[in-house]
């Protein structure tokens, strides 16, 4: 079936060092993706979004990268810090308008 | 903008028992969606309202789970019997249009003994 998922379960970073979140999705169809934070005892918060139509796209230190040809997809989190330590999901949209998850991948920043 | 609320936070019960979670989505939100989130995994999608309308249901477990969207706004999701697969968090989402990204409530979490 249809899944989103990822390669590495963790990621411990030192703080002020890059983060990149690694995801692949299986759905050729889908065209529109979503990276989400979701911290402890809390919903998943949007970070950043990105089209089928776009390879690269830039928020406020993350960059989401978008590789169709190996359905692939990245967060890159600029200068890491403790706030950034939760599970980060991308997730995947296709026919239907309904958002497939991936499994996570938990960020430990240390200090 | 307030966000989308659920209730209660928490709730714990026995196996056999039923329980219902309510969901109050972002003002103007025509479409909401139900997601459990078993411990260490993605959310899954469980159903999805338009207006008051399923648009899809295929992922609900039809013999135990129901959900409803009265009136087009708030929504409520309901298991009975409960089994224990389903401690998990219940979350729900909503959003502005369809083909856009989801603001998340922050979920009921479900023990059931």
């Amino acid at each position: 079936g249809e899944s989103v998922g990822l390669h590495l379960p963790t990621l411990s970073v030192q703080e002020g060092d890059n983060s990149i979140i690694n995801c692949a999705y299986s759905n050729s169809a889908s065209d529109y993706f979503i990276w989400y934070k979701q911290e402890s005892g809390k919903g998943p918060q949007f970070i950043i979004d990105i089209r089928s139509n776009m390879d690269k796209r830039q928020g406020q230190r993350v960059t989401v990268l978008l590789n169709k040809t190996v359905k692939h997809l990245s967060l890159q989190i600029a200068a890491t810090q403790p706030g950034d330590s939760a599970v980060y999901f991308c997730a995947e949209m296709g026919a239907g308008n309904m958002l497939t998850f991936g499994g996570g991948t938990r960020l430990m920043v240390k200090p | 903008e307030a966000g989308v609320a659920q209730s209660p936070r928490y709730k714990i019960i026995e196996k056999r028992q039923s329980v219902a979670f309510w969901c109050n989505p972002i003002s103007g939100h025509a479409t909401l969606y139900w997601y459990q989130q078993i411990l260490g995994q993605g959310p899954k999608l469980l159903i999805q309202f338009q207006n008051n309308g399923v648009v899809d249901d295929s992922q609900l477990p039809k013999d135990r789970f129901s959900a409803e969207r009265l009136k087009g706004v708030d929504s409520t999701l309901k298991i009975q019997p409960a089994k224990l697969e389903d401690s998990a968090v219940y979350l729900c989402a909503s959003s502005q249009q369809q083909g856009y990204g989801y603001t998340f409530g922050s979920g009921t979490r479900l023990t059931v003994v």
